[in-house]
C-alpha cells in the first residue's frame, strides 16, 4: 500500500477539548505534512514539520515527530466547531512524491 | 492570486466512455499532480507532472493517463471508465522544482465523477 496509516479513523469530542490524531508511515522521509479537508474549503495545507524537527505549532496546532519509530501526532487544542473536518497526514518521500495516510474523521459537538 | 481551478467541477458518464478533466495551476507553480479520493479513502495518488514530464507514477492502470501544457495546466484521461472510477479527481499544484526544499500543495475543488 502506498499510504500511511492514521489512528483513530474517527473522533468526537466536545467543543473546548484537546483532539490528538496519530500518523505512522514506513519509509525513509524529507518532511510530514497535516491538511484538513471538510465541504467548504476542500483541502488545506496545515503545518509541515521537517525530519529534524521534533516539535512544532501553529496557533493552537502542535505536531510532533518521531523519527526513531516512523510516527507523527497532530494536536488541536481548545477545539472548535469549524475543526470539524477531516485531517489527513502526507509524508514526503525522498523522491518529493506525497504519501498519504486515509485520514481521522473529527467531529466537535456543540 | 487565484487558486488551484479544476474544471468541470461534476461528471456523470457511462461505463466504457472516456473522460477528460481539466486543472489550472497556481500562477507560478510547475508542478501538478492528480490524485482519486474515494469514500473513506484517502488519497490514491495517479501521478504528477513537472515541466511537461510525468515524474512521479502511482499504481493505476494504463487506463488513466494525463499530460502537462507548456503554460503548467494538466488534463487528466480516463478511457474505458469503470464502475470502480466514480471518485472525487483531485488536482494540486506546488512550486516544488529543483530549488525548492518541500512540496506543499495547493488543493483544486475537484472534479466528482459519477460512472453510471
Amino acid at each position: 500500500s502506498q499510504q500511511g496509516e492514521e489512528d483513530p479513523q474517527a473522533l468526537s469530542i466536545q467543543e473546548g477539548e484537546n483532539a490528538t490524531m496519530n500518523c505512522s508511515y514506513k519509509t525513509s522521509i524529507n518532511n510530514l505534512q497535516w491538511y484538513r479537508q471538510n465541504s467548504g474549503r476542500g483541502l488545506v495545507h496545515l503545518i509541515l514539520i521537517r525530519s529534524n524537527e521534533r516539535e512544532k505549532h501553529s496557533g493552537r496546532l502542535r505536531v510532533t515527530l518521531d523519527t526513531s519509530k516512523k510516527s507523527s501526532s497532530l494536536l488541536i487544542t481548545a477545539s472548535r466547531a469549524a475543526d470539524t473536518a477531516s485531517y489527513f497526514c502526507a509524508m514526503e518521500g525522498r523522491n518529493y512524491q506525497l504519501i498519504w495516510g486515509a485520514g481521522t474523521k473529527l467531529i466537535i459537538k456543540p | 492570486k487565484a487558486g488551484v481551478t479544476q474544471t468541470p467541477r461534476y461528471l456523470i458518464k457511462t461505463r466504457g466512455q472516456q473522460v477528460t478533466l481539466s486543472c489550472s495551476p497556481i500562477s507560478g507553480h510547475r508542478s501538478v499532480s492528480w490524485y482519486q479520493q474515494t469514500p473513506g479513502q484517502g488519497l490514491q495518488f495517479l501521478f504528477e507532472y513537472f515541466s511537461e514530464t510525468q515524474r512521479n507514477k502511482g499504481n493505476f492502470p494504463g487506463r488513466f493517463s494525463g499530460r502537462q501544457f507548456s503554460n503548467s495546466r494538466s488534463e487528466m484521461n480516463v478511457s474505458t471508465l469503470e464502475l470502480g472510477d466514480s471518485a472525487l479527481y483531485l488536482c494540486a499544484s506546488s512550486l516544488m522544482g529543483l530549488a525548492e526544499t518541500y512540496n506543499e500543495q495547493f488543493f483544486g475543488p475537484g472534479t466528482r465523477l459519477t460512472v453510471l
